[in-house]
């Protein structure tokens, strides 16, 4: 089983909103990824978390704030989003380690979020 | 660091045709490539990984790749499309001990009968 899912599938939200995406996996993988894609853009990675603990964060914003509350599940609280954060948001997986850095990630099907 | 170029943006191709995308990268080092696909309104599924060993590279599908490392290339190809490859294709690099995944800029084939 090579799945990960993601919910909600489509997000509408005010600039005022608080809302979360949830991610989760039963894989075994030990490294978890948020992705934000634009539309006819390739994905651009925004948090990478390696067994439970934050690894990379690309810079984003504050109003993205990721969780990781155990090793299956990964979480983005957004909160006073912009217009221009509606996005594509994906959610990845791999099994993460020492040596197993550059195994396959697989992708949910993400969520799309429209911020009015 | 490392970089990917997909040399066309847009490919059209009739059904039953072979197609090839092309994909170069750039590295001082030693890379491993993957080439995804994204059909409309889903997320991404690997097609087919080089990490190490024979050079070509079969996936699911029906799609191989070719790892040419003097070209600095890992094109695409398949040699008979459907219908139901119409999709975005993204190629995708990393390095060695590395999370992150540069992608290029996607191909998008479209398939018409």
């Amino acid at each position: 089983d090579t799945e990960v899912t993601q919910t909600p599938k489509h997000l509408v939200m005010g600039m005022t909103n608080k809302k979360s995406l949830k991610c989760e996996q039963h894989m075994g993988h030990r490294a978890m990824y948020w992705y934000k894609q634009k539309a006819k853009k390739p994905p651009e990675l925004m948090f990478v978390y390696s067994y439970e603990k934050l690894s990379i964060n690309e810079s984003v914003p504050s109003r993205f704030s990721p969780e990781c509350p155990n090793s299956s599940l990964l979480n983005l609280h957004l909160h006073a989003l912009q217009p221009e954060d509606s996005a594509l948001y994906l959610c990845a997986s791999s099994r993460g380690g020492s040596g197993t850095v550059t195994d396959t990630q697989y992708f949910g099907p993400g969520t799309r979020l429209t911020v009015l | 660091a490392q970089s990917v170029t997909q040399l066309d943006s847009q490919v059209p191709v009739f059904e039953e045709a072979p197609v090839e995308l092309r994909c170069n990268y750039s590295s001082s080092v030693s890379v491993y490539l993957f080439w995804y696909v994204q059909y409309p309104n889903q997320g991404l599924q690997l097609l087919l990984k080089y990490l190490s060993g024979s050079t070509l590279v079969k996936g699911i599908n029906g799609f191989e790749a070719e790892f040419n490392k003097s070209q600095t290339s890992f094109h695409l190809r398949k040699p008979s499309v459907h219908i139901s490859d119409t999709a975005e294709y993204f190629c995708a690099v990393t390095l060695s001990n590395d999370y992150k995944l540069s992608f290029g800029a996607g191909t998008t084939v479209t398939v018409r009968a």
